[in-house]
């Protein structure tokens, strides 16, 4: 049964500071992984995806990767923002074409 | 926006209501999909329907009904609900449910509060 993990559950930095956030993945066999971000009380919205055979995408400030063998993947978002302020959830694509969530990350940027 | 509406935003009912949630796709999907998430849990999928048929009852109470009349629209009847069933409901829409490469487009969701 694939699970997904999301660490840390909550992060505060400081404005301007790169940072990774974690997704790991307990059945490497997956179709693709999509990153998305939710603001409070709202929908997700999706950020990258990133295909089974690929192992990074980068868009603007963004860049998730991808490593099946070891079941994990990486958001780094370079220069962060107060803007960027959200929770960030990975959610993976296996089995019978379900996607699978983790429970999210909590970012908050400092001004 | 991300092309897909839900309608209501909020939704206040009693247990013996009964209520449902709209949820229309402009982006000429196929694919529609039911989503709740509690507080700390996972998005659980509760519903599918790909080209207007059910592929998916994900063990979901008999007192939610999904109804999808067209690829463009899809409802959640909601009735004799518990107090736990009160959470963010989320339609998302994909193009279809058999490539395995497509990106999920959610609406902003319907938040339920049951008393």
């Amino acid at each position: 049964k694939q699970e997904v993990t999301q660490i840390p559950a909550a992060l505060s930095v400081p404005e301007g500071e790169n940072l990774v956030l974690n997704c790991s993945f307990t059945d490497s066999a997956i179709y693709n992984l999509q990153w998305f971000r939710q603001d409070p009380g709202k929908g997700l919205t999706s950020l990258l995806l990133i295909q089974s055979s690929q192992r990074e995408q980068t868009s603007g400030r963004l860049n998730a990767s991808l490593d099946k063998s070891s079941g994990r993947s990486t958001l780094y978002i370079a220069a962060s923002q107060p803007g960027d302020s959200a929770t960030y959830l990975c959610a993976v694509l296996s089995g019978t074409y379900k996607y699978i969530f983790g429970t999210g990350t909590r970012l908050k940027v400092l001004a | 926006e991300t092309g897909v509406t839900q309608t209501p935003r909020h939704l206040v009912m009693g247990m013996t209501n009964k209520k449902s949630l709209k949820c229309e796709q402009h982006l000429g999907h196929n694919a529609m999909y039911w989503y709740k998430q509690s507080a700390k849990k996972p998005l659980e999928l509760m519903f599918v329907y790909n080209f207007k048929e059910q592929t998916e009852n994900n063990s979901v109470p008999s007192r939610f009904s999904p109804e999808c009349p067209n690829s463009s629209h899809l409802f959640l009847h909601l009735h004799t609900l518990q107090p736990e069933d009160s959470a963010l409901y989320l339609c998302a829409s994909s193009l279809s449910r058999a490539e395995g490469n497509e990106k999920l487009f959610f609406g902003s969701g319907t938040q339920l509060s049951v008393l």
